[in-house]
């Protein structure tokens, strides 16, 4: 079956602007993640949804991320006035919440980059 | 904050080498260790996983060892080829309790198995 999709796979914007980063996950898996991976780092988490409970905002690094999932499948991730330390490659997972498995299933990610 | 230490940052190994990479963890809560593999342009994929009842789990070439007292964990790949040139990632999370569905990631390492 189809994995977790990530649109736009690239994003150039302009210091100021804001942008929306969409993710796909996988049918059927109820909890979606948000990272963050930047230059030479590890996955820096963002933010958690799992089904309809209250997400889990607290890996946001500032006010200036939000993101929301819709009908519980769909999620968008919004930046809103870009900073140039905002740029690095935002990656989206979902997963299945079993205790026997935490396998993240990740999809390929949008390289941002705020000039 | 909770820290997984990944080392090395890269890794050069001949084809049929043992790659060996090594994480250790502070927090004792943690009850899950997976490893990641991301090839560029792609995102990450589970390769394999421990929970510390066990002190070792091998799957085809990959091994993990666990050392529970002394909090730390390694990635072994045997006969190492040119096509696990990859960035590798160690895991860590908690099994239950707050945050127990967030993965902290060691920095990756760098694997380049030249022929």
């Amino acid at each position: 079956g189809a994995g977790v999709s990530q649109s736009p796979s690239n994003k150039v914007t302009e210091k100021g602007k804001d942008v929306e980063l969409r993710c796909d996950p996988i049918s059927g898996h109820t909890a979606l993640y948000w990272y963050r991976q930047s230059l030479g780092q590890g996955l820096e988490f963002l933010i958690y949804f799992q089904g309809n409970s209250a997400p889990d905002k607290s890996g946001l690094p500032s006010d200036r991320f939000s993101a929301e999932r819709t009908g519980g499948s769909v999620s968008t991730l919004t930046i809103q006035r870009t900073q140039q330390e905002d740029s690095a490659v935002y990656l989206c997972a979902s997963s299945l919440v079993d205790r026997s498995s935490y396998e993240q299933y990740f999809g390929p990610g949008t390289r941002l980059t705020v000039t | 904050q909770q820290q997984v230490k990944q080392s090395p940052q890269s890794l050069i190994v001949q084809k049929g080498g043992i790659s060996i990479i090594n994480c250790a963890y502070e927090n004792t809560a943690f009850d899950y260790f997976p490893w990641y593999q991301q090839f560029p342009g792609k995102g990450p994929a589970l390769l394999i996983a421990i929970r510390p009842d066990v002190s070792e789990k091998k799957e085809g070439r990959f091994t993990i060892s666990f050392n529970k007292s002394a909090k730390q964990f390694s990635l072994h790949i045997m006969d190492s080829q040119p096509g696990d040139s990859a960035t590798y990632f160690c895991a860590a999370t908690p099994d239950s309790g707050a945050g127990s569905y967030q993965l902290t990631f060691g920095k990756g390492t760098k694997l380049s198995v030249i022929p």
